[in-house]
């Protein structure tokens, strides 16, 4: 059963420390992105990437997030320094472009900065 | 820049009744496709139904059907003998091109089944 992988799940830390979440895309898709999911914003697109090149990341603040696939079977998304606004659910996502472009959405990582 | 409106944020139905919950949309694309995806409480998002623009005919899948009106942009998404399974929240998105793959999300309205 194919699914996307995502750790950790949860994750407390303390404002101005490192975070980094991880997922492993279904095997095969060559596009994976990076959500995250608040109450006040609802599901924001932060980064996109396709065959492991970032293909948009206008959604992401650049000063202290940073996405990027050391291979295919990995992407991380990076805060640096933490703040407490960017407590949220952060899910990634991977797909197969020019099929049906449906998404398959991972677990989510729970990211509590106090 | 394309929205995406889902104008009930809370809705119930009793078990085993039908509920409809709508989502419209804004664009000046003719080719694109809507989506319905589910977030039960466990948070994991799940395709409910696609539909591509260019095809008349409403998709269905199983309990699940849209009425998508092109021309209103409307894309409603129909439950048929809900189950208490289908306590949710309900995303309406929009993909601008089949190059993009970007979506853009709706709000989302919660679902509660009744029992």
């Amino acid at each position: 059963d194919a699914r996307v992988t995502q750790t950790p799940r949860h994750k407390v830390t303390e404002m101005g420390q490192e975070v980094t979440m991880r997922c492993q895309p279904i095997l095969g898709h060559n596009t994976v992105f990076w959500y995250r999911q608040t109450m006040m914003q609802g599901l924001e697109l932060l980064a996109y990437f396709r065959n492991r090149a970032p293909l948009d990341d206008s959604g992401m603040p650049k000063d202290r997030f940073s996405a990027e696939m050391p291979d295919a079977t990995l992407a991380t998304l990076k805060i640096q320094p933490s703040e407490p606004r960017d407590s949220a659910v952060y899910f990634c996502a991977s797909g197969l472009a020019g099929l049906v472009y449906e998404q398959f959405f991972g677990p989510g990582t729970r990211l509590t900065v106090l | 820049a394309q929205t995406v409106t889902q104008s009930q944020p809370e809705m119930s139905v009793q078990e085993a009744e039908t509920v409809t919950l709508s989502c419209t949309y804004d664009t000046s694309e003719n080719n694109y496709y809507l989506f319905w995806y589910k977030q039960p409480p466990s948070r994991q998002m799940i395709l409910v139904i696609r539909q591509e623009a260019y095809k008349q005919q409403n998709a269905t899948e199983n309990r699940f059907s849209v009425n998508f009106q092109k021309a209103a942009k409307s894309f409603s998404l129909k439950i048929s003998d809900s189950q208490l399974g289908d306590t949710a929240m309900y995303f309406c998105a929009f993909m601008k091109s089949p190059g993009t793959y970007k979506y853009i999300f709706g709000t989302g309205t919660r679902l509660k089944v009744l029992a």
